[in-house]
């Protein structure tokens, strides 16, 4: 089965440290980009970035570069979202996606496969 | 950066009846070349993560129900459920993934039974 697997809940405080974590596997996870999407309670969905597995080629949304790191580690099929110094707003639900490519080879930015989402609270 | 706005914010639909949401982005995510709408729609139902139910504005995903469809061109898009099921109870967004450096979603239109 294709999936992907995300690391579970974190409860942080202000300031501290954190990387989640989403593994990929029944699909060759280096030819895929993988993005991150969050979800504050109650809210819509955020465009975060995306990484490629092959080469850690990275983009990011204007709105989270600085504050985040997208990273992968193509030999354990994993990519990583990590904060340095956390904050209230980073409240979320944090998803990751594969971005779909088309049997002819077409890469699409649509996402068709989602990890199952890490709850993070950050509150003192 | 593409705007994407939905209408309405939520609807209320009987079993069986048609269910209509509309999606407006900033500028135009159809690319000449390819003659292909880049434009994506998810449900998402409360506790679980999106679902992708089209792409390239009006391609089925694989699984998804027939009754779901998808149309549009350029900056205005629809999807729409024909026949209402209890399970379509969900919030659907849509996505542009023409341009980046975001491919920014919607805010999503919440859908219900009447």
């Amino acid at each position: 089965d294709v999936q992907l697997v995300q690391s579970g809940a974190e409860l942080k405080k202000p300031g501290e440290s954190l990387r989640i974590s989403c593994k990929g596997s029944g699909f060759r996870f280096s030819t895929y980009w993988i993005g991150w999407v969050r979800q504050p309670p109650g809210k819509g969905l955020e465009w975060m970035g995306v990484i490629y597995g092959g080469d850690s080629d990275t983009r990011y949304s204007p709105s989270f570069q600085g504050h985040v790191t997208i990273a992968v580690d193509k030999s354990m099929n994993t990519a990583y979202v990590q904060w340095s110094s956390l904050r209230a707003s980073d409240t979320a639900t944090y998803y990751c996606a594969r971005q779909s490519v088309s049997s002819s080879g077409l890469m699409s930015g649509a996402f068709d496969v989602w990890g199952q989402g890490t709850k993070v609270t950050v509150s003192s | 950066d593409i705007v994407m706005t939905q209408s309405p914010d939520s609807l209320a639909v009987s079993l069986g009846e048609r269910a209509t949401i509309n999606c407006k982005a900033s500028q135009s995510v159809l690319d000449n070349s390819l003659k292909k709408n880049f434009l994506a729609w998810y449900q998402q139902k409360p506790g679980q993560p999106p679902k992708l139910l089209m792409y390239w504005a009006s391609t089925r995903e694989s699984g998804v129900p027939d009754r779901f469809s998808g149309s549009g061109s350029g900056t205005d898009f629809t999807l729409t459920i024909s026949t209402l099921q209890a399970e379509d109870v969900a919030v659907y967004y849509c996505q542009q993934y023409f341009s980046t450096p975001v491919f920014s979603f919607g805010p999503g239109t919440k859908v219900e039974i009447k």
